[in-house]
């Protein structure tokens, strides 16, 4: 059984790209979950998806979005990148939205 | 906000335990205690919750007061590689996880 994998594990971006960050659920895994984690805190929540559709959201601006395929995979898209965006992107999958998340190695990125 | 209180560092020599303490005071009938730990850069590692009753597995046991009002996780024999920033988080299943700053541990040779 693999666990939560996350694509790439680094990105570089300039002030005003966009960016899409890939993450594989664990195997069985119908929910995923999405964090940021600035430097020096703890991760804060984005949104989750359940069966495809999003199930709850943080204090995010709507530029950061997702989508949450068939097979569970899901993706998080930021559009118009800002210095601040810089941290790492953690994912979090679980069986189902009520039950333990297991995280991913998270993708670094860094906004300049 | 988190709904937790948490010591900020803690160090603890190698091979003793390691007992970290957790606050959650304004805690609800049907919260879980979860505790994650994370290691350097990398993604936070479940290590263990609980509802009411104390709970052990291979990594960890979690000791909660009979009142629900604060818990305990403790790493029996700490080694080198426990060294991380332990989160203790109190989570209604359904809800997604608040985040605290967390008790950065360093266990010592």
């Amino acid at each position: 059984e693999t666990g939560v994998t996350q694509s790439p594990t680094h990105l570089i971006k300039t002030r005003g790209q966009q960016v899409t960050l890939r993450c594989s659920s664990q195997s069985g895994h119908n929910t995923v979950s999405w964090y940021q984690q600035a430097l020096g805190q703890g991760p804060q929540f984005i949104f989750q998806y359940y069966r495809e559709e999003e199930n709850g959201r943080g204090n995010f601006p709507p530029r950061f979005s997702g989508l949450q395929f068939p097979n569970y995979s899901s993706e998080l898209n930021v559009n118009a990148l800002e210095l601040d965006d810089s941290a790492l992107y953690l994912c979090a999958s679980s069986p189902d939205s009520q039950e333990t998340q297991y995280f991913g190695p998270g993708t670094r990125l860094l906004v300049l | 906000d988190a709904k937790t209180t948490q010591p900020t560092s803690m160090d603890c020599a190698e091979g003793r335990a390691a007992n970290l303490p957790c606050n959650h005071s304004t805690i609800s009938g049907n919260e879980y205690v979860y505790w994650y730990r994370q290691i350097h850069s990398q993604g936070p590692q479940y290590i263990i919750h609980g509802l009411k009753n104390n709970e052990t597995n291979e990594m960890a046991s979690l000791i909660i007061t009979e009142d629900r009002k604060s818990s305990t996780l403790i790493l029996p024999h700490a080694t080198l590689r426990d060294t991380a920033v332990y989160y203790c988080i109190v989570n209604n299943y359904g809800q997604n996880f608040v985040f605290g700053p967390g008790t950065r541990l360093s266990v010592l040779p």
